[in-house]
């Protein structure tokens, strides 16, 4: 049973670009979390998202980021027009249900020039 | 407003001794509690998790913590430390009332270096 897979392991994007993260969950979970990681602090809860529905955006910026969880295929996490403050690890992480055991991913590096 | 504080962000041992990670936490309601590791290019992994059963919990690789809620406190031990336990720890604290324990919220996280 593969684990939470994310992908790109890298990103790498201009100014004003967009970027756009992946995350697969483990087989079995419909629960989907996105924390970010900046630099020399913890992690912080972004959004959490079941199939088709967004549950809690309470952490997510208010412009520039979206996020999506569709019935088939990844979750999306999206940030439109990067700035070089959204630097930082993105990690999503899943679970079978509300309070389950949470699996995270190995993250995204996002890294703005 | 819950939040955690790990005291020390940097923590060095020796192959053999001690290991103490410290958490404090602040919270209305009796929280749920976790420990987690991060080892270097992956993601994180559940070391141990506190919900308001025992008060003395043991994890996995031989950590175990200890819930002090006269403290605020869920400090991080193991009896002796081996190379292969240097990571990066965080301690986590659940959303009010345990409602839901994947919206945690982080510590700033502890290096812990083992010398040989």
């Amino acid at each position: 049973n593969a684990g939470v897979m994310q992908n790109p392991r890298h990103l790498v994007r201009r100014r004003g670009q967009e970027a756009r993260l992946r995350c697969s969950p483990m087989k079995g979970h419909s629960h989907v979390y996105w924390y970010r990681q900046l630099p020399e602090e913890g992690l912080k809860f972004m959004v959490y998202l079941q199939k088709e529905n967004i549950i809690d955006e309470s952490g997510m910026p208010k412009e520039r980021f979206s996020a999506e969880f569709p019935k088939e295929g990844p979750s999306i996490l999206r940030i439109q027009q990067v700035v070089r403050g959204d630097s930082a690890a993105y990690f999503c992480a899943s679970s079978r249900g509300v309070n389950e055991k949470l699996f995270f991913g190995s993250g995204t590096q996002l890294s703005v020039l | 407003a819950q939040s955690v504080t790990q005291l020390g962000s940097h923590v060095s041992v020796s192959e053999g001794a001690l290991v103490l990670l410290r958490c404090n936490y602040s919270s209305s309601v009796p929280p749920y509690l976790f420990w987690y590791v991060q080892y270097p290019n992956q993601g994180l992994q559940l070391l141990l998790k506190y919900t308001s059963a025992a008060t003395l919990v043991k994890g996995i690789n031989g950590f175990e913590a200890e819930f002090k809620k006269s403290e605020t406190s869920f400090h991080l031990t193991k009896p002796s430390a081996h190379m292969s336990d240097a990571a990066e720890y965080f301690c986590a604290v659940s959303d009010p009332g345990g409602s839901n324990t994947g919206k945690l919220i982080f510590g700033q996280g502890t290096t812990l270096q083992v010398k040989p």
